[in-house]
């Protein structure tokens, strides 16, 4: 069974760069019914879609995101990652990463979540 | 910017059926949003429970019901349990990629 595992930087200074990993476990990365998904939370707020990234290695982000946030895959190693630039207080959060379903658009299968900081 | 939008909280007895609603402020929600519903308990990662506007994800009790009710998704409990009082999130897919979040709506069962 697939599960998912999340990786990475929990404090991370103002002005920097958030780097998380999705390590794929139980399954290859490269299974075709998937794109790869990142999803945060904000202490005591909703969910907040991030972006996917599709198979063909096309990805797409939030409008509100879209000049700073970055996913991609490492197939060989069977991960994929997020990279979040110019970090403010109001990018810390848990962040979920999630496989998606290609055509329902649906998150199929979530990671348990990390926590990130952003504080000096 | 899309916004999607959800009741902030709603209640409901125990044994009793409550309807949470998911709308578009830009306009109707339809089945080509592919509307999905999440259930949230703090301190843990969503639950899939819906998906494709009505299909419920494996191991999801058929209690929990997806629809669309006047222009918006709706989820539907009948017959409410205790350990039905969490946030519920619900998503739509907009079009060129991107997907939207609601606010998620807090529900009580009391």
């Amino acid at each position: 069974q697939m599960q998912l595992q999340e990786s990475g930087s929990g404090l991370v200074m103002p002005s920097q760069t958030l780097s998380l990993t999705c390590a794929v476990s139980g399954d290859s990365i490269n299974s075709g019914a998937f794109s790869w998904s990142w999803i945060r939370q904000s202490p005591g707020k909703g969910l907040e879609w991030i972006g996917y990234v599709f198979q063909s290695g096309s990805a797409y982000y939030s409008p509100s995101l879209k000049s700073r946030a970055t996913i991609s895959v490492d197939r060989p190693n069977n991960v994929f990652s997020l990279n979040l630039t110019s970090l403010t207080a109001a990018d810390t959060a848990v962040y979920f990463c999630a496989g998606a379903h290609n055509w329902y658009h649906y998150f199929v299968i979530w990671g348990q979540g990390t926590m990130v900081t952003v504080s000096s | 910017q899309t916004v999607v939008t959800q009741e902030p909280a709603f209640s409901v007895s125990p044994g009793g059926t409550v309807t949470l609603t998911c709308a578009l402020t830009s306009g109707s929600v339809s089945t080509s949003h592919y509307p999905s519903w999440y259930q949230q308990t703090p301190g843990l990662p969503p639950r899939t429970l819906i998906f494709n506007t009505d299909i419920r994800s494996s191991g999801v009790p058929d209690r929990f019901s997806g629809s669309i009710l006047e222009n918006k998704a709706a989820l539907t409990i009948t017959g409410a349990q205790a350990d039905d009082e969490s946030i519920y999130y619900c998503l739509l897919y907009v079009g060129s990629g991107i997907s939207v979040f609601g606010g998620g709506t807090r529900l009580t069962v009391l």
